[in-house]
């Protein structure tokens, strides 16, 4: 079973300014299975970005997802008010989910 | 607008069966470009997915809980539902049903790009 690490756990980081999230798997993946979701809480979590890096539909151009292998990140542009919440990313493989533990991007 | 709609009861004693149902509106499930799944979420365990289901019936499940889920679909009713057996406490989680996409133009991909708002379920002893 392929196991997700993402890291930070926590990023701290003020609006107006760059995130950069990564999702390490413990063995090579394909891109096309890779994705990220944004959660806030009490929601259900949003696709924002499948196949590694094409964003869903409605997500802006500000979320990015790039990658490959064992290393994916997804890089907010700018960050804004709404964009502060949890970032899970999630693999397919050998007919099983797997999903990341999760980094959690607050106001600084 | 497709909107997925999760039901049933939220407190199950232990040992007994857990059931949900994914009511989904604005689609109808037979479109066969999709599956749909069920992912439950836990403090201690954070996002797992449980398992998926064609219209047609076809199921896979998670191998960590294949020996207690059933998945099952009733397509004149759009929806499909889950059965969870011999519950303990580790599977109080809010359940989550989902929609999964397997295609994007001609490239694979495998993720859930619309989800129910979730429902929390407890196991009481």
């Amino acid at each position: 079973e392929i196991v997700l690490t993402q890291s930070p756990g926590t990023l701290s980081l003020s609006p107006g300014e760059r995130a950069t999230l990564s999702c390490r798997a413990s063995q090579s993946v394909s891109s096309n299975y890779l994705a990220w979701y944004q959660q806030k809480p009490g929601q259900a979590p949003r696709l924002l970005i499948y196949g590694a890096s094409s964003r869903a539909t409605g997500i802006p151009d500000r979320f990015s997802g790039s990658g490959s292998g064992t290393d994916f990140t997804l890089t907010i542009g700018r960050l804004e008010p709404e964009d502060f919440a949890l970032y899970y990313c999630q693999h397919y493989g050998n007919s099983l989910f797997t999903f990341g533990p999760g980094t959690k991007v607050e106001i600084k | 607008q497709l909107q997925l709609q999760e039901s049933g009861s939220g407190l199950v004693k232990s040992a007994e069966t857990l059931s949900l149902t994914c009511t989904v509106s604005g689609v109808s499930m037979r479109d066969n470009s999709y599956y749909w799944g069920w992912i439950r979420q836990s403090p201690g365990k954070g996002l797992e997915w449980i398992g998926s289901i064609y219209y047609s019936g076809s199921t896979y499940y998670n191998p960590s809980l294949k020996s207690r889920v059933t998945i099952s679909v009733d397509t004149s009713k759009n929806h499909f539902s889950l059965n969870l057996n011999s519950v303990t406490a580790a599977d109080t989680a809010v359940y989550f049903c989902a929609r999964q996409i397997e295609r994007s133009g001609w490239s694979p991909v495998a993720c859930f790009d619309s989800w129910g708002q979730g429902t929390l379920v407890t196991v009481s002893s």
